[in-house]
């Protein structure tokens, strides 16, 4: 089956840092991506669509000069996380859709836990 | 626009007894369903999905759900709870139409499996 990887799986750092995330198709092209965020026990919340080439679409709240998101090639998109603080702690999921499949299929990726200190 | 209900944010089942998470949905167009399940510190995985035909879908691990249009419904079940089925699930839907159709997810169910 079709699989996504994220990188780093847990980070921590610093109040006032910038932490980069990977997100990788493995085995399918990907032209779209989605970044969520989920807080614990929470829901997944849909923080930005991610489009190869082109620039993200970010959701209503979503602070675009916070969240910078960096979709280069048909298998990898970034989120960077700048000038990180507290409240930026969080897990977040990648997902991508299978672009040749024929049902545009949704894969997520494994997440990333991010604490802020 | 469209949205999920999923009732009951705490769901605690007996092993080998029924499984029985709900989840209701609103959409303008006619929707795509899913159900996920997502262990501790992991992202989601897909357990099954609606998109056409047959009403009734059976996905992994011994997981079904039925499409009921009139009542709105996308309801996951399971005849015999396992251990390894306690975990967080979450209905998700979207419309079936636009190739930038964005899931919508509710707000999940903690399934809790007791001896």
């Amino acid at each position: 089956g079709a699989v996504v990887s994220q990188h780093p799986s847990r980070v921590i750092c610093k109040s006032g840092t910038s932490v980069k995330i990977e997100c990788r198709s493995l085995d399918f092209q990907a032209t779209t991506m989605f970044w969520y965020r989920q807080f614990p026990k929470q829901s997944l919340m849909l923080m930005a669509t991610s489009n190869e080439g082109s620039k993200a679409t970010y959701e209503q709240g979503v602070e675009k000069d916070k969240f910078l998101i960096n979709h280069a090639s048909l298998t990898l998109s970034t989120l960077t996380v700048t000038s990180a603080h507290p409240e930026d702690s969080s897990f977040y999921i990648c997902s991508a859709r299978d672009s040749q499949g024929p049902g545009l299929e949704q894969y997520f990726g494994p997440g990333t836990r991010l604490t802020v200190t | 626009a469209q949205s999920v209900t999923q009732l009951g944010s705490h769901v605690s089942v007996s092993e080998g007894a029924l499984v029985l998470l709900r989840c209701n949905y609103s959409s303008s167009v006619p929707p795509y369903l899913f159900w996920y399940v997502q262990y501790p510190n992991q992202g989601l995985q897909l357990l099954l999905k609606y998109t056409t035909g047959a009403t009734l879908v059976k996905g992994i691990n011994g997981f079904e759900a039925e499409f009921k249009k009139s009542e709105t419904s996308f309801h996951l079940t399971k005849p015999s709870a396992h251990m390894s089925d306690a975990a967080e699930y979450f209905c998700a839907v979207r419309p079936s139409t636009g190739t930038a159709s964005k899931l919508t997810f509710g707000t999940g169910t903690r399934l809790q499996v007791t001896l």
